[in-house]
């Protein structure tokens, strides 16, 4: 089956710090790829919707210069958290979507960030 | 906003026994897809109902869909300690998913 993979699994950093996310599709093109953030027992929120060559997406309320987007790649895509402040701190999910099959997402195993 | 509300919140039985949660939502969707998160983990794909359909299987899994009810449920058979997970609907409208907060099940020997 269609495989994500995430890296880091966790990152601790300082505040004011930037730290990249990974995201990469491992055995298909990622036409569509989306970032997510989740707190804990709770629903993931959408933050922004990414294709290959194109700028992101960005959902309402998701600051677009605080987390850049980047999809470089038919099958890599990075989230950077800018200057990271202790309220950044969350679970960061990328799913990615394969070609013509855009209805079902394949998720990576997710990102804990923890700002100190 | 059309995201998926799922109910109960927690469900807790015993292995044999089945699970069943439910979904609703506001709006018109294209699918509902519901999908199950183990702790710390990411999301995994269990099955899709399209919108012109009424009732899924996929092997322990039966997902039934109301679409005048704007509802959905999920039927776990036979469950299994590895089902302990979280479940989430997700509706489907425009290809962006609009998750709930999902039922946590726990399954216990």
């Amino acid at each position: 089956g269609a495989v994500v993979s995430q890296h880091p699994s966790r990152v601790i950093c300082k505040s004011g710090t930037s730290v990249k996310i990974e995201c990469r599709s491992l055995d298909f093109q990622a036409t569509t790829m989306f970032w997510y953030r989740q707190f804990p027992k709770q629903s993931l929120m959408l933050m922004a919707t990414s294709n290959e060559g194109s700028k992101a997406t960005y959902e309402q309320g998701v600051e677009k210069d605080k987390f850049l987007i980047n999809h470089a790649s038919l099958t890599l895509s990075t989230l950077t958290v800018t200057s990271a402040h202790p309220e950044d701190s969350s679970f960061y999910i990328c799913s990615a979507t394969e070609g013509q099959a855009k209805n079902i997402q394949y998720f990576g195993a997710g990102t804990r960030l923890s700002v100190l | 906003s059309q995201q998926g509300e799922e109910d109960p919140q927690a469900l807790s039985i015993q292995e044999g026994e089945n699970a069943t949660m439910n979904c609703s939502y506001k709006t018109s969707i294209n699918n509902l897809q519901w999908y199950r998160q183990n702790s710390g983990r990411g999301l995994v794909h269990l099955i899709l109902i399209r919108s012109n359909e009424r009732e899924k299987h996929s092997g322990r899994l039966r997902v039934t869909l109301d679409t005048s009810k704007k509802s959905s449920s999920l039927l776990i058979t036979a469950s299994r300690a590895a089902d302990t997970a979280s479940y989430f609907c997700a509706p489907d409208s425009w290809g962006k998913l609009q998750f709930g907060a999902g039922t946590q099940v726990v399954v216990t020997p």
